[in-house]
């Protein structure tokens, strides 16, 4: 079962525009991640999260974590073409953490010229 | 630094056989974890190998199995092939998993596998 859900599961904005997806878990973590996969090929890391952090930046993207709600959300700004791909977020379960993180179904995201 | 790397890329296979995925992962990374990936399931955990040892397994059968090598290089095996073990095949390295620091992973392009 996967522990993580994305919200949306499908997102199309254009060039320049913001994009928001959001992820909810079900247990307690150590972190959170976001990934980005494009075309079925390997995940690129994008940021991590501690659970003991609340907003963490990196480039174009912000990331926030509410661990009270479960939650955590992505955010790109600006976006380009190029950031045409799947997101996913994936937590590291506290106690079950040895080099296993949980899934979320992921959130197709198209950025159009 | 050379990120991780998988092979073979692609795989076709029939059912009935067996097949075998190799992952080198960055170096000075010792922890591998194998992934499942497929449309219907999504990404499912398999397991993980830290200095030779599997210290984690998902809820997978009997027929999915794995080692690792001295040098930290990871396979894993898949037996008796089925129609639904078509999949894309992720191994991630991680510096640290669990011994100090976040379980930081970085992922290979994957092994697409099909079986007919």
């Amino acid at each position: 079962s996967q522990q993580g859900e994305e919200d949306p599961q499908a997102l199309s904005i254009q060039e320049g525009e913001n994009a928001t997806m959001n992820c909810s878990y079900k247990t307690s973590i150590n972190n959170l991640q976001w990934y980005r996969q494009n075309s079925g090929r390997g995940l690129v890391h994008l940021i991590l999260i501690r659970s003991n952090e609340r907003e963490k930046h990196s480039g174009r993207l912000r990331v926030t974590l509410d661990t009270s709600k479960k939650s955590s959300s992505l955010l790109i700004t600006a976006s380009r073409a190029a950031d045409t791909a799947s997101y996913f977020c994936a937590t590291d379960a506290s106690g079950d953490s040895w080099g296993k993180l949980q899934f979320g179904a992921g959130t197709q995201v198209v950025v159009t010229p | 630094k050379a990120g991780v790397t998988q092979t073979p890329r692609y795989l076709i296979k029939t059912r009935g056989q067996q097949v075998t995925l190799s992952c080198s992962p960055i170096s000075g990374h010792r922890s591998v974890s194998w992934y499942q990936q497929t449309p219907g399931q999504g990404l499912q955990f398999l397991f993980e190998y830290f200095s030779e040892t599997q210290r984690n397994k998902g809820n997978f059968p009997g027929r999915f199995s794995g080692r690792q090598f001295s040098n930290s290089r990871s396979e894993m095996n898949v037996s008796t092939l089925e129609l639904g073990d078509s999949a894309l095949y992720l191994c991630a390295s991680s510096l640290a998993a669990g011994l100090a620091g976040p379980n930081e992973q970085f992922f290979g392009p994957g092994t697409r596998l099909t079986v007919l």
